[in-house]
């Protein structure tokens, strides 16, 4: 069975601070996926990597994909409180179905 | 607005009612998916349409029941539920083609069982 896990799964920052979450596994996937929740919405995706050693950014949103593709990083710099909400990893299986594996999420509060 | 749209967005029902979620995807997409989401837990795949076949169903109790008339709507008929299986359920849709299946979600549908 493959797993993800995210960490923290609380963080509570200020406004400005930098952070980082990651999300680990022990098995590879053909990608990954950040997607971010809002209370009461359903998750929006960020972005997807596939390439192992694969960066990408999104603004201030820095995302890396593992060299392996067993994990990935999402590192946000100057957090705002509109980034406040769950950061939800989710890796991609080798079914063709598109069976998504989601770690249990970063709720993060970024205080003004 | 992601184009997966579902109804209700708040259900409140006894464990002796039917009712039904419904999703509708307007993104021309071939695969679409119930998820169930509960606090402090990882969101859990429920069942799979990939063009209007179910492909996986997840050891999902029988009191769900999932309907996939068209490749653009997606039902979850409940009926007997338990309170423990108050949860949000998101409908997600996805067009698989290769690696870069992007899956898209509706906004969920809160579910309250009483």
């Amino acid at each position: 069975t493959q797993l993800l896990e995210q960490s923290p799964q609380f963080l509570s920052i200020q406004e400005g601070e930098n952070l980082t979450v990651y999300c680990n596994s022990s098995s590879v996937f053909s990608s990954l996926q950040w997607y971010r929740q809002e209370p009461g919405e359903g998750p929006v995706l960020l972005v997807t990597v596939v390439t192992g050693g694969e960066v990408k950014k999104l603004k201030r949103l820095t995302f890396q994909f593992g060299d392996a593709r067993k994990d990935s990083s999402l590192h946000i710099t100057a957090a705002q409180p509109g980034d406040t909400g769950l950061y939800l990893c989710a890796g991609r299986g080798s079914s063709n179905t598109g069976k998504l594996i989601f770690g249990q999420g970063t709720t993060l509060q970024v205080k003004p | 607005e992601t184009g997966v749209t579902q109804t209700p967005r708040h259900l409140v029902m006894g464990m002796t009612n039917k009712k039904s979620l419904k999703c509708e995807q307007h993104l021309g997409h071939n695969a679409m998916y119930w998820y169930k989401q509960s606090a402090k837990k990882p969101l859990e795949l429920m069942f799979v349409y990939s063009l209007e076949e179910r492909v996986e169903n997840n050891s999902v109790p029988s009191r769900f029941s999932p309907e996939c008339p068209n490749s653009s709507h997606l039902f979850l008929h409940l009926h007997t539920l338990q309170p423990e299986d108050s949860a949000l359920y998101l409908c997600a849709s996805s067009q698989v083609t290769g690696n870069r299946n992007t899956i898209y979600f509706g906004e969920g549908s809160w579910l309250t069982v009483v």
